[in-house]
């Protein structure tokens, strides 16, 4: 099993530019989920979805998108960069879905800079 | 703020010695939690995980210890080695009950191992 993998491993964008970080797991994980790390603050729930066609959002959703159309993927889009999502973005799974607690799976993360 | 924080942003042992990483978290509701180590450029991989009915748990040199008195979490790692240099992350699932877990992440403590 290759696991959360995420691509791009690094990426440069200017401001008001939109892309998407892929994440795509193998294990058959229900649970889903994207952080991003900054300096100092640990890592924070961007959005998270418990299962496809299904998800939600965490502690700082604002300027992102996700869609779960399938168990395996699960794509975080930004539509107009800010210089404030300057940071690693990190893509997580884990078995359960809804109403469990299981430890995480983590990506080797995005490092994205907005210019 | 975040309302699981560290009491130290770094220590420094000496190889062979035992390591104490400790975790103050908030939410006295809170079922859940969960240690990951992070090296550089990587993502977060698991260690040990405990859940609110346990006071401890034991893994492969490591002990994770849970006060829920005074709501403090604490990592032990046993004979440090070289390898164990790396920033250690706590995390709390803080809405037990509410739905799918959604982790609360500490700012990190970064261990150095001296020789």
């Amino acid at each position: 099993n290759a696991g959360v993998t995420q691509t791009p491993k690094f990426q440069v964008l200017k401001t008001g530019q939109s892309m998407t970080l892929q994440c795509a797991q193998d294990m058959n994980h229900e649970y889903m989920s994207w952080y991003r790390q900054d300096p100092g603050m640990g890592l924070r729930l961007i959005h998270y979805s418990v299962g496809a066609g299904i998800t939600d959002q965490g502690e700082v959703p604002n300027g992102y998108n996700v869609s779960r159309s399938t168990t395996e993927d699960f794509p975080l889009r930004l539509l107009s960069a800010a210089p404030s999502q300057t940071s690693v973005y990190f893509c997580a799974s884990s078995y359960g879905g809804q109403v469990t607690n299981e430890k995480l799976f983590f990506g080797s993360g995005t490092q994205l800079s907005v210019l | 703020g975040e309302s699981v924080g560290l009491h130290l942003p770094t220590l420094s042992v000496q190889e062979g010695d035992n390591s104490i990483i400790n975790c103050a978290y908030s939410n006295s509701a809170s079922d859940y939690f969960i240690w990951y180590k992070q090296e550089s450029g990587k993502g977060p991989q698991f260690i040990i995980d405990i859940r609110s009915n346990m006071d401890k748990r034991q893994g492969q040199r490591v002990t994770v210890l849970l006060n829920k008195t005074v709501k403090h979490l604490s990592l032990q790692i046993a004979a440090t080695q070289p390898g164990d240099s790396a920033v250690y992350f706590c995390a709390e699932n803080k809405f037990p009950g509410q739905g799918a877990q959604k982790l609360v992440f500490g700012q990190g403590t970064r261990l150095t191992i001296n020789p």
